[in-house]
């Protein structure tokens, strides 16, 4: 099973609302990512947790704040953004580099409008 | 500044031919590759990796090459097929990071 699931699917908020993007897998996998992908780009790294740890921020803005509760879960916490961070915003595992293998399972991605 | 750089945003294939996408980076460091596919509205697929100490992989329909000396990789699907119309994207591993390129269209027409 090499599946990653992510919720919303779709989500339309206000620059003053808080909202939160969730993702889970069962893959075993100990490493977890957010990236953030705008229309016609590749995606972009913003935050590596390995470990439940924050290992990795791309010097991402504060109104987004990740969390690791679990080693199968990856929240997303998202609070007074800009209409430019309008994106997809895309959930990926994998597992640690020691096992030397490095490809990341993503999810179908969140669609995030902020009006 | 581009570290990874697939200069043809669009390619178009007829079904049962070769499709051929092409990759360049910058960094000699780089040691492991990736190739993805993406549909509209969903997230990366995983199609097929290499690492420096090889220069061909190959699973199926899809092989990846590698030209180290070139900095150069390349992945080649034969015969493609019309559920192959999508964006591909190569990626290299940098530390627990995956650097994407720009993406190449892939059109497999009949």
């Amino acid at each position: 099973d090499t599946e990653v699931t992510q919720t919303p699917k779709h989500l339309v908020m206000g620059m003053t609302n808080k909202k939160s993007l969730k993702c889970e897998q069962h893959m075993g996998h100990r490493a977890m990512y957010w990236y953030k992908q705008k229309a016609k780009k590749p995606p972009e790294l913003m935050f590596v947790y390995s470990y439940e740890k924050l290992s990795i921020n791309e010097s991402v803005p504060s109104r987004f704040s990740p969390e690791c509760p679990n080693s199968s879960l990856l929240n997303l916490h998202l609070h007074a953004l800009q209409p430019e961070d309008s994106a997809l915003y895309l959930c990926a595992s994998s597992q640690l580099r020691t096992s030397g293998r490095h490809e990341q399972y993503f999810g179908p991605g969140t669609r995030l409008t902020v009006t | 500044d581009q570290q990874v750089k697939q200069n043809s945003p669009s390619l178009s294939v007829q079904e049962g031919r070769i499709s051929i996408l092409n990759c360049d980076y910058t960094n000699s460091m780089f040691d492991y590759f990736l190739w993805y596919k993406k549909y509209p509205a969903e997230g990366p697929t995983f199609l097929i990796s290499i690492s420096s100490i090889k220069d061909k992989n190959e699973d199926g329909r899809f092989t990846v090459f590698l030209n180290k000396s070139a900095k150069h990789l390349s992945l080649h699907i034969v015969p493609s097929q019309p559920g192959d119309s999508a964006v591909y994207f190569c990626a290299v591993y940098n530390t627990d990071k995956l650097i994407f390129g720009t993406g190449t269209r892939l059109q497999v027409f009949p």
